[in-house]
């Protein structure tokens, strides 16, 4: 069984820039996380979906942002890039959802870069 | 103060030893996890438990929810251990993952 996939792995931009991140889930599994990983802050929760629907969310501004397609894929996309954006963008799946007590399966993460 | 703490922040021991990594968090959980994340920064969810001990092969983790506390314990520890431990706790209530700041670990042959 494929694993959680994340696309890019790698990605430079600029400040003002805008980015999307993908997140293809493990078969099967309906709930999507996002997380924020950075040397200050550690890791942050960013949102939640299920069924194509945000299910949680973080404390995060408006500039994070994200989807869920029919088929579980998500999208993250981040606005106006600043350079507090740099960081490691991870994302996780499983069947339900944070709240159901399932293990969390992870992406190796997005590693984004701001200049 | 954060609402999951890790100790310690660093460790280093030698190759067989015994290794405690502690996690103390002020909040009402429905469960806690354990996390490794190797260099390059995939991560592997170790446990995940509400109560009790879970043991998989040279691992174990407790927790005791009345004190707020669980611990990870390596047995035998080998080099291929060394990684950050993380914990991380989901609130009860608004069913949040909120996590600890890691723990690093370095196993010497």
């Amino acid at each position: 069984k494929a694993g959680v996939t994340q696309t890019p792995r790698y990605l430079i931009k600029t400040r003002g820039q805008q980015v999307t991140l993908s997140c293809s889930p493990i078969s099967g599994h309906r709930s999507v996380s996002w997380y924020q990983q950075t040397p200050g802050q550690g890791l942050q929760f960013l949102f939640e979906y299920f069924s194509e629907t945000q299910r949680n969310k973080g404390n995060f501004p408006g500039r994070f942002s994200g989807r869920q397609f029919s088929n579980s894929r998500s999208e993250m996309n981040v606005s106006t890039l600043e350079l507090g954006d740099s960081a490691l963008y991870l994302c996780a799946s499983s069947l339900d959802g944070q709240g159901y007590n399932q293990p969390q399966h992870f992406g190796d993460g997005t590693r984004l870069s701001i200049l | 103060k954060n609402e999951v703490e890790q100790s310690p922040q660093n460790l280093t021991a030698q190759e067989g030893e015994f290794i405690t990594i502690n996690c103390s968090y002020s909040v009402g959980i429905s469960a806690l996890h354990w996390l490794q994340q190797h260099p390059g920064g995939g991560i592997v969810s170790l446990f995940m438990l509400s109560s009790g001990k879970k043991k998989h092969g040279r691992l174990i983790a407790t927790i005791n929810i009345q004190e707020k506390h669980s611990s990870l314990h390596i047995t035998a520890s080998h080099p291929r251990d060394s990684a950050v431990y993380i914990c991380a706790v989901i609130n009860f209530g608004n069913e949040k993952l909120t996590f600890g700041t890691g723990t690093r670990l370095t196993i010497i042959p």
